[in-house]
């Protein structure tokens, strides 16, 4: 069973501040990999995805890697801003060959807080 | 603003009745997802229909059942539900998926929060 973890579940930091934030899986059998934010009272924003064959995605001031050999991601926040605050999600699909479980996962989340 | 509409916001409804919830895309996506989201936990996937055929259903309970009437429409109908059903329901579409996994981004509505008396 695929288990999805996210270090730490909240992190507080100044603006400006460089950040990373961690996604670790137990099954590297994955089709790709997802990290998302969330707003309070709202829906899911995607961010960045990769696919089991890239190491890394880059959109504007994050930047995401993929390990699959050693069941990691991590999400680097560059020059932090209040606005990034929000929880940040990270969810793999499963690959085709696994048929039992849930095809989707998802870590718990890191909650994160830039103060001004 | 969001590209992808859910309707209603908030449904408050009995375990005896019927609602349905609705969820529309104009983007021209072909994959459309529900999630089921309980407070300060992470979604779950319910269900992947992919070129308005179901592609995966997570062993949902029969009580919940999708409908994808076209490739702009989903829709998922609740009967009989009971109190630990009360969540945020989320709808999300994408361009495409394989096998019903996604491999393009997706894309959330705001969800409908779902009370059940």
């Amino acid at each position: 069973k695929q288990e999805v973890t996210q270090i730490p579940a909240a992190l507080s930091v100044p603006e400006g501040e460089n950040l990373v934030l961690n996604c670790s899986f137990t099954d590297s059998a994955i089709y790709n990999l997802q990290w998302f934010r969330q707003d309070p009272g709202k829906g899911l924003t995607s961010l960045l995805l990769i696919q089991s064959s890239q190491r890394e995605q880059t959109s504007g001031r994050l930047n995401a890697s993929l390990d699959k050999s050693s069941g990691r991601s991590t999400l680097y926040i560059a020059a932090s801003q209040p606005g990034d605050s929000a929880t940040y999600l990270c969810a793999v699909w499963r690959g085709f060959r696994e048929t039992s479980g849930s095809r989707l996962t998802f870590g718990e989340g890191t909650q994160l807080t830039v103060n001004p | 603003d969001t590209e992808v509409t859910q309707t209603p916001k908030h449904l408050v409804m009995g375990m005896t009745n019927k609602k349905s919830l609705k969820c529309e895309q104009h983007m021209g996506h072909r994959a459309m997802y529900w999630y089921k989201q309980k407070a300060k936990k992470p979604p779950e996937l319910m269900f992947v229909y992919s070129y308005e055929k179901l592609s995966i259903n997570e062993s949902v309970p029969s009580r919940f059942s999708p409908e994808c009437p076209n490739s702009s429409l989903l829709n998922l109908h609740l009967h009989a539900l009971q109190p630990e059903d009360s969540a945020l329901y989320l709808c999300a579409s994408s361009q495409e998926s394989i096998r019903g996994q996604s491999n393009q981004p997706q894309h959330f509505g705001d969800g409908t929060r779902l009370s059940i008396l």
